[in-house]
């Protein structure tokens, strides 16, 4: 069983286009983010949920949107997508942070 | 504001060579470190742990780490590489305290020549 899934794998689309990440995990954690990993596989965090609290990280835009229907879920919304937005895109959750966090497989995300 | 530094990065070693990559963190209080491998084309994966007890700690695939709190290091050592530990390598630190965030370094890649 995965314990975090994320779909698609794989998403390519025109500048301009809003699109949706789903993020799914089975673990019961109470915490789930989303990291960006650019073209130099550095790691940033763009949000984190916790028990309907969200905190952001300020240099996310505001294009980017996180939306948790319940504990289990963390999909990232993306309007009017850009350039410079291609990437990887990481969930992920954690229940403790003595335990750190188990990744979902990433969303390699192209836009043209 | 916490940060974490990974000098090497592009370390090219021969099968069976010894390993050690550094990791720095600066952050003036108690923390939780990791070191996570992500493989190519693959997620990141947990290599090891640290948040108290023995400074020397050991995880999966032969790969330990020692947390040396003066030097606020949390190296990774491994004694033999394989051709199978090409990867990129991601040490990461997170607050004892205040927002269960983690940080990751830079990433340090490693090329292992069979």
């Amino acid at each position: 069983d995965t314990a975090v899934s994320q779909t698609p794998k794989y998403l390519v689309t025109q500048m301009g286009n809003d699109k949706s990440i789903k993020c799914e995990q089975n673990l019961g954690h109470d915490t789930m983010y989303w990291y960006k990993q650019d073209s130099k596989k550095f790691l940033k965090i763009m949000f984190s949920y916790n028990n309907k609290e969200l905190i952001i990280n300020e240099t996310v835009p505001n294009r980017f949107s996180p939306k948790s229907p319940d504990k289990a879920h963390l999909n990232l919304h993306i309007n009017s997508l850009e350039l410079g937005d291609s990437a990887v895109y990481f969930c992920a959750s954690s229940q403790a942070r003595v335990f750190g966090y188990t990744f979902g497989s990433g969303t390699r995300l192209t836009v043209v | 504001a916490q940060s974490v530094s990974q000098h090497n990065h592009h370390v090219i070693l021969s099968e069976a060579a010894s390993l050690e990559l550094g990791c720095n963190y600066s952050y003036g209080g108690t923390v939780n470190l990791f070191w996570y491998v992500q493989y190519p084309g693959q997620h990141l994966q947990l290599l090891l742990k640290y948040f108290s007890g023995d400074p020397l700690v050991k995880g999966i695939k032969g790969f330990e780490a020692e947390f040396i709190k003066s030097k606020f290091s949390f190296n990774l050592r491994k004694p033999s590489v394989q051709w199978s530990d090409t990867a990129e390598y991601f040490c990461a630190v997170i607050p004892a305290t205040g927002a269960n965030n983690l940080f990751f370094g830079t990433g340090t890649r490693l090329t292992v020549i069979p």
